[in-house]
């Protein structure tokens, strides 16, 4: 079976571009996060859905950093404009609706993202 | 503030001793506790979890144990072998809710052969 799937899995940026990082969660998954990465900080969550719908994006840094969700299959995170701090590695998890109270997520490989 | 910390970032164990990876959290209201490894530039998996209301679980050469009085669990891995080698995240929730998730920032565990 497919696991989730990000694209693309390193992107090179300058300041001030629009970035926008893809997500494709499996099948059948009712809940899909996006999280962050870094050094300092570990594992952060941004935003996370539900049937497609937004449910807390109080994790979001600032109004820069912008998530969809679309439909059932597709999710993108989008930072417009990207700065250097906002290079990390951006992962999406999914998790079907019963798994939801275990915290088993299913994670994507993860975006590199470097902003120059 | 990281409610849940790993304060070693780095850990090295000869093959086929015990690794003992520590986590420490904050938050009395966490009930359930997981951890994940992630290896190079792959997602982290879930590994073993455990509930606030055990203080061990075992699954094969992984055990997990919680000491609730000292806001403590610790992952111990017997024996260790090279294939464990991978950055170790501890993860803590309550209402065992995965939009509740808090993770700290990991541990690198290197296993020499």
């Amino acid at each position: 079976d497919a696991g989730v799937i990000q694209s693309p899995r390193h992107e090179v940026t300058e300041m001030g571009q629009e970035v926008t990082l893809r997500c494709k969660p499996i099948s059948g998954h009712d809940y899909l996060f996006w999280y962050r990465q870094t050094m300092m900080r570990g594992l952060e969550l941004l935003i996370y859905f539900n049937n497609n719908v937004p449910i807390d994006d109080s994790g979001m840094p600032e109004d820069r950093f912008s998530a969809k969700m679309p439909n059932a299959s597709f999710s993108t995170l989008k930072i417009q404009p990207s700065e250097p701090r906002d290079s990390a590695v951006y992962f999406c998890a999914s998790i079907p609706g019963r798994g939801r109270d275990t915290g088993e997520l299913f994670f994507g490989e993860g975006s590199r993202l470097t902003v120059l | 503030d990281q409610q849940v910390k790993q304060n070693s970032p780095s850990l090295s164990v000869q093959e086929g001793r015990i690794s003992i990876l520590n986590c420490d959290y904050t938050n009395s209201m966490f009930d359930y506790f997981l951890w994940y490894k992630k290896y190079p530039a792959e997602g982290p998996t879930f590994l073993i979890s455990i509930s606030s209301i055990k203080d061990k679980n075992e699954d094969g050469r992984f055990t997990v144990f919680l000491n609730k009085s000292a806001k403590h669990l610790s992952l111990h891995i017997v024996p260790s072998q090279p294939g464990d080698s991978a950055v170790y995240f501890c993860a803590a929730t309550f209402q065992t809710g995965a939009n509740n998730l808090f993770f700290g920032t990991g541990t690198r565990l290197t296993v020499i052969p």
